[in-house]
């Protein structure tokens, strides 16, 4: 019963390129939620997904980034022409459909030079 | 707008002590908050949780008390033991339209239990 799967677990990227960040969820899991983790600070709610659907995404930056959880397949964090703020650990939770508790995965640190 | 705040970055405690984390927050909507532990490169992992309309939930060791009027919320720990030495992030939580939740951290307080 493997928990919530991120890869990469680290990820270098130079300035501009794209990123793509993956993230399956537990087994029977359909509500992925993406958090952003800056340097001295605590997460940060970025979007909120069904399969297929993206719920909530008040969290995410109006430019150059984008989610999406297909009907088969892990969800994406693309990050588009990243910057060197962008550079941060992002984490991947999901939850069963009206469960409280969210289960995370162990991040994907991006790091942009 | 920091919704929900833990004011003291780090704590420090003798082991077989008690730990008090404490953690304030704004938004009077949030329908239930929880508690993570987070070791270094490791994803948060749920400790505990309270819901809106109680005011106190234990489970073992750790206990969390949910002060309303104060908007106030506190994880106890006792006693402490050095493993639990990690960040602690308080989340308050929001049911949203679909049955999802939305959790809204705070900063973390770092706990080191010292031998």
């Amino acid at each position: 019963n493997a928990g919530v799967m991120q890869n990469p677990r680290h990820l270098v990227r130079r300035r501009g390129q794209e990123a793509r960040l993956r993230c399956s969820p537990m087994k029977g899991h359909s509500h992925v939620y993406w958090y952003r983790q800056l340097p001295e600070e605590g997460l940060k709610f970025m979007v909120y997904l069904q399969k297929e659907n993206i719920i909530d995404e008040s969290g995410m930056p109006k430019e150059r980034f984008s989610a999406e959880f297909p009907k088969e397949g892990p969800s994406i964090l693309r990050i588009q022409q990243v910057v060197r703020g962008d550079s941060a650990a992002y984490f991947c939770a999901s939850s069963l459909q009206g469960n409280t508790e969210a289960f995370f995965g162990q991040g994907t640190r991006l790091t942009v030079v | 707008d920091q919704q929900v705040k833990q004011n003291s970055p780090s704590l420090s405690v003798q082991e077989g002590r008690i730990s008090i984390l404490n953690c304030d927050y704004t938004n009077s909507m949030f329908d239930y908050f929880l508690w993570y532990k987070k070791y270094p490169a490791e994803g948060p992992t749920f400790l505990i949780s309270i819901s809106s309309i109680k005011d106190k939930n234990e489970d073992g060791r750790f206990t969390v008390f949910l002060n309303k009027s104060a908007k106030h919320l506190s994880l106890h720990i006792v006693p402490s033991q050095p493993g639990d030495s990690a960040v602690y992030f308080c989340a308050g939580g929001g049911i949203l339209t679909g049955g999802g939740n939305k959790l809204t951290f705070g900063t973390g307080t770092q706990l080191k239990v010292e031998l």
